[in-house]
C-alpha cells in the first residue's frame, strides 16, 4: 500500500525567508501526487498536482514542487513566504486505477515577522 | 459555485446519541468523501461514494458509523451511539471523475463540521 511520510511537524520561518516543506512517499509505481494548504478552521484546498511530465509543478499562491523518483520526494517550496502563508500543508498520493488519496499527518507553519 | 457544504458547523452531544452530519457537494461532482481529522491520526477516510454507491466503506471504524448517499446532492454521516473518542472534525469532500482515466482527480474540501462528545 501506499504512503506518505511529512517528517517536519512544525516549521517556523520569517516573513519574506523562503521556504521547503518535505514530503516523501512510498509506492512501486508512479504516483499522483498533490499538496493541500488547510487554514484555521477551514477545509483543505489544492495548492498543485504532479500526474506526469515535467517533475516542476507550479501551483497557485506561488507555490511549487518538484517530484524526485530517486528520492521519492515531493517538496514544497516557495521563495519569499508572506503572513497569509501560515496554515497546515498536506501532502497526499493517489494510485492508478483509485479515486482515494492518502494523506501525510501536516507539517505546521507559523510565519514571524 | 457555493463549494461543498456541510452541517452543522460544530455539534456537541453527549455520549450515547446520535449525531448526523450532513453534505452537500459540488453540483456535478461523481465522488464523494468523509474524512475524520484528529490530532493523533491526522486526517483519515472513512467512505467514498461513486454516482452516489458506496466504493470503500474499509475506513469506517465500526458498525456505529454509517454513511448514505440517496441522491447525487445530499449525503449523511451517522453515529450510533457516539462516544467521546469519536470527537473530531470530520470532513466531507467531492471531486469529478478523472479527466486521465484512472488517476484521481482533485478533490474540494468543506469547512467541515467539529463534534465534540461529552
Amino acid at each position: 500500500a501506499q504512503s506518505v511520510t511529512q517528517p517536519d511537524i512544525h516549521i517556523t520561518v520569517s516573513e519574506g525567508a523562503s521556504l521547503e516543506l518535505r514530503c516523501n512517499y512510498s509506492y512501486g509505481a508512479t504516483p499522483y501526487l498533490f499538496w493541500y494548504v488547510q487554514s484555521p478552521g477551514q477545509g483543505l484546498q489544492l495548492l498543485l498536482k504532479y500526474f506526469s511530465g515535467d517533475t516542476l509543478v507550479q501551483g497557485i499562491k506561488g507555490f511549487e514542487a518538484e517530484f524526485k523518483r530517486s528520492q521519492s520526494s515531493f517538496n514544497l517550496r516557495k521563495p519569499s513566504v508572506h503572513w497569509s502563508d501560515a496554515a497546515e500543508y498536506f501532502c497526499a498520493v493517489g494510485i492508478f486505477g483509485n479515486e482515494k488519496l492518502t494523506f501525510g499527518t501536516g507539517t505546521r507553519l507559523t510565519i514571524i515577522p | 459555485d457555493a463549494g461543498v457544504i456541510q452541517s452543522p458547523r460544530h455539534e456537541v452531544t453527549e455520549m450515547g446519541q446520535e449525531v448526523t452530519l450532513r453534505c452537500k457537494p459540488i453540483s456535478g461532482h461523481d465522488y464523494l468523501f468523509w474524512y475524520r481529522q484528529t490530532m493523533m491520526r491526522g486526517l483519515e477516510l472513512l467512505i467514498y461514494f461513486n454516482n452516489n454507491v458506496p466504493i470503500d466503506d474499509s475506513g469506517m471504524p465500526e458498525d456505529r458509523f454509517s454513511a448514505k448517499m440517496p441522491n447525487a446532492s445530499f449525503s449523511t454521516l451517522k453515529i450510533q451511539p457516539s462516544e467521546p473518542r469519536d470527537s473530531a472534525v470530520y470532513f466531507c469532500a467531492s471531486s469529478l471523475a478523472p479527466s486521465h482515466v484512472f488517476s484521481p482527480n482533485e478533490q474540494f474540501f468543506g469547512p467541515g463540521t467539529r463534534l465534540t462528545v461529552l
